[in-house]
């Protein structure tokens, strides 16, 4: 099973900002990745994912993540923060043909005007 | 498309005592999950199913917690004697089949705590 480190678990980011959020996940063949946005009192949302392709992959909300095979990461990022970002983000990952994901320990993104 | 229903969303019980969770997934969504999420950490696999048919379970889920999803529809948890270390969020996914890239719509989750 793949293990995934968010290397920052609380992210204070001003609005208008850029914000960066780290994921790396233990090395495999082929695999899935995703990141994962749960707003206060609601159900974890899909931001994006990279099964194949280009490695820089765009999700709603002005999100996008790059792949980097050789660095085992998928950070996401953000050029312009808004107050409704405040969230928690998870990074996760599944080996290619598996269905259930590993997920991060999630990152704590708090947005202030 | 109503979303991902969980019922009920706190449960605080006893230690020893059986508890069940139901969760409504969207309809027509083939694979059900539960997953288990702990304070400060991310969710963790805990089985899923394909229909009625249950096609994997995490070693994390011990002989005390059996999931069901008759007739492929509605999917309950049960854990049973429970202990503190159960208490936890457990969410419930679903998807719509096929694939194993697919997206998964979660619900709210039942916060369990166990006196």
């Amino acid at each position: 099973a793949q293990s995934v480190t968010q290397l920052d678990s609380q992210v204070p980011v001003f609005e208008e900002a850029p914000v960066e959020l780290r994921c790396n996940y233990s090395s495999s063949v082929s695999v899935y990745l995703f990141w994962y946005v749960q707003y206060p009192n609601q159900g974890l949302q899909l931001l994006l994912k990279y099964l194949s392709g280009s490695t820089l992959v765009k999700g709603i909300n002005g999100f996008e993540a790059e792949f980097n095979k050789s660095q085992t990461s998928f950070h996401l990022r953000k050029p312009s923060v808004h107050i409704s970002d405040t969230a928690e983000y998870f990074c996760a990952v599944s080996d290619q043909g598996d269905y259930k994901l590993s997920f991060g320990a999630g990152t704590t993104v708090t947005v202030r005007a | 498309d109503t979303g991902v229903s969980q019922d009920p969303r706190h449960k605080i019980t006893k230690r020893g005592q059986n508890v069940t969770f139901r969760c409504d997934p969207i309809s027509e969504h083939n694979r059900l999950y539960w997953y288990r999420q702990t304070l400060g950490q991310g969710p963790e696999f805990l089985t899923y199913f394909q229909n009625e048919a249950q096609l994997e379970k995490s070693r994390l889920l011990s002989d005390r917690f059996s999931a069901e999803r008759p007739k492929g529809s509605f999917s309950t948890l049960e854990i049973q004697r429970t202990e503190q270390g159960d208490s936890a969020m457990y969410l419930c996914a679903s998807s719509r089949g096929g694939s194993p890239n697919e997206k998964l719509f979660f619900g709210s989750g039942t916060q369990l705590s166990v006196l």
